[in-house]
């Protein structure tokens, strides 16, 4: 069984730098979303995918931030000229395409900035 | 728009004992969902429990039930005979068809053996 996957787990940047990540949905899902968590909070939403279609942003996710789905299978979360506020751990999730389906989420890329 | 509140931050279990966390949330949506995640330390979130709104039956799993009272907009977790594995960041979450899930800011869970 291959679940959400994530990559790298662990990132660590320095101010200003650019840093991508990466989601491997469960194969079969055609909905992807990505949360921010930060610590001691729960996760936050930025943003989802319905096959390759960006349908939705959070007003989180500032103008550095950038997401694809090519071929509506793996998405990229980009961030340009990070900041120490970007610091946090980055969740993707996927699910089913009818509403009533569980998302189902992968184990994180924790980013820090120094 | 849906907000979700866990008043707990922390609480703690003897072990075999049962625990109940707390869970509000408010919403637009007539039709919605309602979530519990597990977080353990350094581990990736799993499902515990989801409960349809519709539906006036508690969900129950195994160790763990939920108490869904739809007037009050409340939905704790119950979780029985509580296990040391059972040590975890537990969120509240609220959904509504395609749209993203909104999360409580969890309740630290303690397992005393």
């Amino acid at each position: 069984d291959t679940g959400v996957s994530q990559d790298p787990r662990h990132k660590i940047t320095k101010r200003g730098q650019n840093v991508t990540f990466r989601c491997d949905p469960i194969s079969e899902h055609n909905r992807l979303y990505w949360y921010r968590q930060t610590l001691g909070q729960g996760p936050e939403f930025l943003t989802y995918f319905q096959n390759e279609a960006q349908l939705e942003k959070s007003r989180l996710l500032s103008d550095r931030f950038s997401a694809e789905r090519p071929k509506g299978s793996f998405s990229t979360l980009e961030i340009q000229r990070t900041e120490q506020g970007d610091s946090a751990m980055y969740l993707c999730a996927s699910k089913q395409g009818t509403s009533t389906d569980t998302q189902y989420f992968g184990p994180g890329t924790r980013l820090t900035v120094l | 728009a849906q907000t979700v509140t866990q008043s707990q931050p922390e609480m703690s279990v003897q072990e075999a004992e049962t625990v109940t966390l707390s869970c509000t949330y408010d919403t637009s949506e007539s039709d919605y969902y309602l979530f519990w995640y597990k977080q353990p330390p350094s581990r990736q979130m799993i499902l515990v429990i989801r409960q349809e709104a519709y539906k006036q039956q508690n969900a129950t799993e195994n160790r763990f039930s939920v108490n869904f009272q739809k007037a009050a907009k409340s939905f704790s977790l119950k979780i029985s005979d509580s296990q040391l594995g059972d040590a975890a960041m537990y969120f509240c979450a609220s959904g509504a068809g395609s749209y993203q899930l909104t999360f409580g800011k969890g309740t630290k869970l303690s397992v005393i053996p």
